[in-house]
């Protein structure tokens, strides 16, 4: 079965605690992204990569990093969790940056 | 920079109507446009999608019409059910630029 799979679906951590919310996709898709959640604000992008080691900032980055050193994976990392990044996240993969996008069933974060 | 938006954030209606959700774009070079379904829990899920070359695509139940003169598209659901509750994102995107999501409408379904 075609998915993306995120995990942990939900966190609850302290300020300054490194994390790490894991994304994996199955569908050999090029394009991956991460996103948050907020309410009445949408989705907004936090990074993006085209490819294997192609990586780049999306429209809320700060706070966060990610990697890409496996096509099937899009790990977010969080170095010092701060209580603005309680949301929910979303990874998402697709063929191209335009393409429908299949997204994992979403990480409940919360920062306290 | 450009955006899509939604004209209304909730829409309730009757079990069996028909549902309208509608979507303004800004970006006059947005050729492509999408519509995902949200429903509680879950992440967003593609429903159907339309190219610029288009006005009207018809899926299962699901219509989308384009207007591209006032920018503006609708995604029409047929016989609504109460499997139909969720949040209805509309996407648009433009050549070499990204997707950009609008905020979403949430509709209810009434027994």
């Amino acid at each position: 079965e075609a998915q993306v799979t995120q995990n942990p679906r939900y966190l609850i951590t302290v300020t300054g605690k490194k994390l790490t919310v894991t994304c994996s996709q199955n569908m050999n898709h090029e394009y991956m992204s991460w996103y948050r959640q907020d309410p009445g604000l949408g989705l907004r992008q936090i990074y993006y990569s085209m490819n294997v080691e192609v990586t780049d900032k999306g429209d809320v980055p700060e706070g966060y990093k990610v990697s890409r050193k496996e096509k099937r994976n899009f790990p977010l990392i969080l170095e010092s969790p701060s209580p603005n990044q309680t949301s929910l996240y979303f990874c998402a993969s697709s063929l191209s940056h335009r393409a429908l996008a299949f997204f994992g069933q979403g990480t409940r974060l919360t920062v306290v | 920079g450009e955006s899509v938006g939604l004209h209304l954030p909730t829409l309730s209606v009757q079990e069996g109507d028909n549902s309208i959700i509608n979507c303004a774009y800004s970006n006059s070079a947005s050729d492509y446009f999408i519509w995902y379904k949200q429903e509680s829990g879950k992440g967003p899920q593609f429903i159907i999608d339309i190219r610029s070359n288009m006005d009207k695509r018809q899926g299962q139940r699901v219509t989308v019409l384009l207007n591209k003169t006032v920018k503006h598209l609708s995604l029409q659901i047929a016989a609504t059910q109460p499997g139909d509750s969720a949040v209805y994102f509309c996407a648009d995107s433009a050549p070499y630029d990204k997707v950009i999501f609008g905020p979403g409408t949430s509709l209810s379904v009434i027994p």
